[in-house]
This record gives structure tokens, C-alpha cells and sequence, in this order.
């Protein structure tokens, strides 16, 4: 069954540190990969996303990521972070489940927690 | 800028009671989508419509849950009987079709049962 994994459930990061959050999927063919941000009880917002091309992605909020099809994995990478990025990242793939129902599948999340 | 409205923001019923969210997507998004997100874990998929037809209601609890968009615009998602298991955020989200539109989220409704 198609999966999406994030094994880091929490990290914390002081600020100005490098951070990598990472994402493995399972599924058969090349996915649509997406990351997203969720403030506390705050939606989603969309931080960027992979269809084809170039592997490495820029989104929004200085945040890029790298689809590596051999490692079957889409990490998020941001060279310095500030203290307004403490949120929950989810990393998503989108599913053909059929009859045009294109489904989100996300993983569990990973909690960023930053340090001043 | 554009923004999925729901309401209400946060709701609590005792477990046997009915309730019902309201979601008012992004003007000309076609496809509306409803989630459900448990503390601590991603969203899941309850039911997607395109304009007013269900495309996906598979991970929907039938017995109990039901989701209408009757015109193709805003949409209710009603649970009857609540039950304990069911306190969770009600996520919707919009986006014009196809796979590769983003989705577009609202601020969800926290939902605690009692």
C-alpha cells in the first residue's frame, strides 16, 4: 500500500541552525510530492511541491526540498531558521484513487520546536 | 486574498448529539475536499466532490457521517450520533481540478466530544 513516512516526530533546532526534515514515500510510480506547514489550530498552508523536473524545489518562506527517487525520499531543507518556523511540517503525496479523485495522503507529521 | 471559510471554529457536543460544519470554498474551485485530522497525526481523506458529486466518500463512516455540496459551492459535513472518537479537527480544502492544483485549506473546526 502506498505510505508516506516522516520519521522524526519531534525536532528541535536553535535558531540560526540549519534544518532537514525528512520524508520517505512508498508507491509505485513517481508521486506528486507536497509539503506542508500547520501553525497550532491554524489549516495548512503549502510550502512547495514536486511533479517532474529539476529535483531540487524552491517554496515559499526559504524553505526548498530535493526529490531522490533512489532513496525514494523528498526532505525539506532550510539553511537558517528563524523562530517564526515553529509549526508542524507534513509531508503529502498525491494518490490516483480513480475516477478522478486525486487524494492527499500525508504522513504523521514532524513538530519543529525552535530555540532562541 | 482568497480563503476557505469554515465554521464554527471550535464545537462542543455530547457524544449521541448531531453536528454540523459548514465550508465555503475559494470562488471558481470546482473540487472541495473534507479531513479529518486526530491530534498528532496527518489529515485523512473523508470526502471529495467535484462541483456536487461525490468522487471519493470511501473513508467516509456512512453509518453516522454524511456530506453534501448541493449547488456545487459551499458544503456541510454532518455527524449523527457523535460519538467520543469522532473529537478531532475538521479540515476543508478547495482547489480547481486535477491532480496537480494545490489545495487550499481553511482554518478547520476543532471538534471535542463529551
Amino acid at each position: 500500500a502506498q505510505s508516506v513516512t516522516q520519521p522524526d516526530i519531534h525536532i528541535t533546532v536553535s535558531e540560526g541552525a540549519s534544518l532537514e526534515l525528512r520524508c520517505n514515500y512508498s508507491y509505485g510510480a513517481t508521486p506528486y510530492l507536497f509539503w506542508y506547514v500547520q501553525s497550532p489550530g491554524q489549516g495548512l498552508q503549502l510550502l512547495l511541491k514536486y511533479f517532474s523536473g529539476d529535483t531540487l524545489v524552491q517554496g515559499i518562506k526559504g524553505f526548498e526540498a530535493e526529490f531522490k527517487r533512489s532513496q525514494s525520499s523528498f526532505n525539506l531543507r532550510k539553511p537558517s531558521v528563524h523562530w517564526s518556523d515553529a509549526a508542524e511540517y507534513f509531508c503529502a503525496v498525491v494518490l490516483n484513487s480513480g475516477a478522478g479523485s486525486y487524494q492527499l495522503t500525508f504522513g504523521k507529521g514532524t513538530k519543529l520546536s525552535v530555540i532562541p | 486574498e482568497a480563503e476557505v471559510a469554515q465554521s464554527p471554529r471550535y464545537k462542543i457536543t455530547e457524544k449521541s448529539q448531531a453536528v454540523a460544519f459548514w465550508c465555503d470554498p475559494i470562488s471558481g474551485h470546482a473540487t472541495l475536499y473534507w479531513y479529518r485530522q486526530i491530534l498528532g497525526q496527518g489529515p485523512e481523506l473523508l470526502v471529495q466532490f467535484q462541483d456536487e458529486s461525490v468522487v471519493d466518500d470511501s473513508q467516509l463512516p456512512k453509518d453516522r457521517f454524511s456530506a453534501e455540496r448541493l449547488k456545487g459551492v459551499d458544503s456541510t459535513l454532518k455527524i449523527q450520533p457523535a460519538e467520543l472518537g469522532d473529537s478531532a479537527m475538521y479540515l476543508c480544502a478547495s482547489s480547481l481540478s486535477g491532480p496537480r492544483r494545490e489545495q487550499y485549506f481553511g482554518p478547520g473546526t476543532r471538534l471535542t466530544v463529551t
